[in-house]
């Protein structure tokens, strides 16, 4: 089983949609998580980091459900530019370990 | 400004050659790490190090290694260039106390 699972898509959703990602970790001494943003040909990005309560920033907002081991991205009234690919990533023990990523493309 | 550099940003080399891809940082940053990127598997970790004179295997190792002689430098070197290690590879750096990961660009590998 891989250490950090996400549905590799691809999302395509026409703009001002909700689309929303998940991932889920095998590790329960993981400690912090994040998603990173990936444009074509281009190196990861943070995105934001995701807490224990839950966290929004903008039209993004992350959950983490520890009992679960379980991570989502909800993406609220989506714009063009937010077609990336987006990976969600688990730091277990100061490794930072990466998903393969989910692929969305936000369409006119 | 700070920034995370890797070159050379592209190589073509052959089976069985010593290929080494620099990273170098300037936000003196103790943690460094090399992935490895392929279609359908995401960032792979390779190499990682906490600090000078540390390293440390990730879930893809066998066929590289990594030495950390001072903060700013971690060369991934691939002792033996086989087909397999085609790739396009990351090196990124992280503060002790934040888990924001700064990336270079990358550096695209074809080992022919």
């Amino acid at each position: 089983r891989k250490e950090v699972e996400q549905d590799p898509g691809p999302f395509n959703v026409p703009e001002g949609a909700t689309v929303a990602f998940n991932c889920t970790y095998s590790n329960s001494a993981s400690q912090s998580f994040f998603w990173y943003r990936q444009d074509c040909r281009k190196e990861p990005k943070l995105l934001m980091s995701v807490y224990s309560s839950g966290n929004e920033d903008g039209r993004f907002t992350a959950q983490l459900n520890r009992a679960s081991q379980y991570i989502s991205l909800l993406i609220r009234d989506s714009k063009l530019s937010d077609s990336a690919t987006y990976l969600c990533v688990v730091n277990p023990s100061g490794d930072m370990r990466f998903g393969a990523g989910t692929r969305l493309t936000v369409k006119p | 400004d700070a920034e995370i550099t890797q070159s050379p940003r592209h190589k073509i080399t052959e089976t069985g050659r010593q290929v080494t891809l620099a990273c170098h940082q300037t936000w003196n940053h103790n943690n460094m790490f090399w992935y490895r990127q392929d279609l359908g598997h995401g960032l792979r970790l390779i190499h990682y190090s906490y600090g000078v004179q540390d390293t440390n295997k990730g879930e893809v190792s066998d066929g590289y290694s990594v030495s950390r002689s001072n903060t700013e430098d971690l060369p991934l070197t691939l002792e033996s260039a086989a087909s397999s290690q085609t790739s396009v590879y990351f090196c990124a750096s992280k503060g002790t106390n934040t888990g924001e990961l700064f990336f270079g660009e990358g550096s695209r590998l074809t080992v022919l």
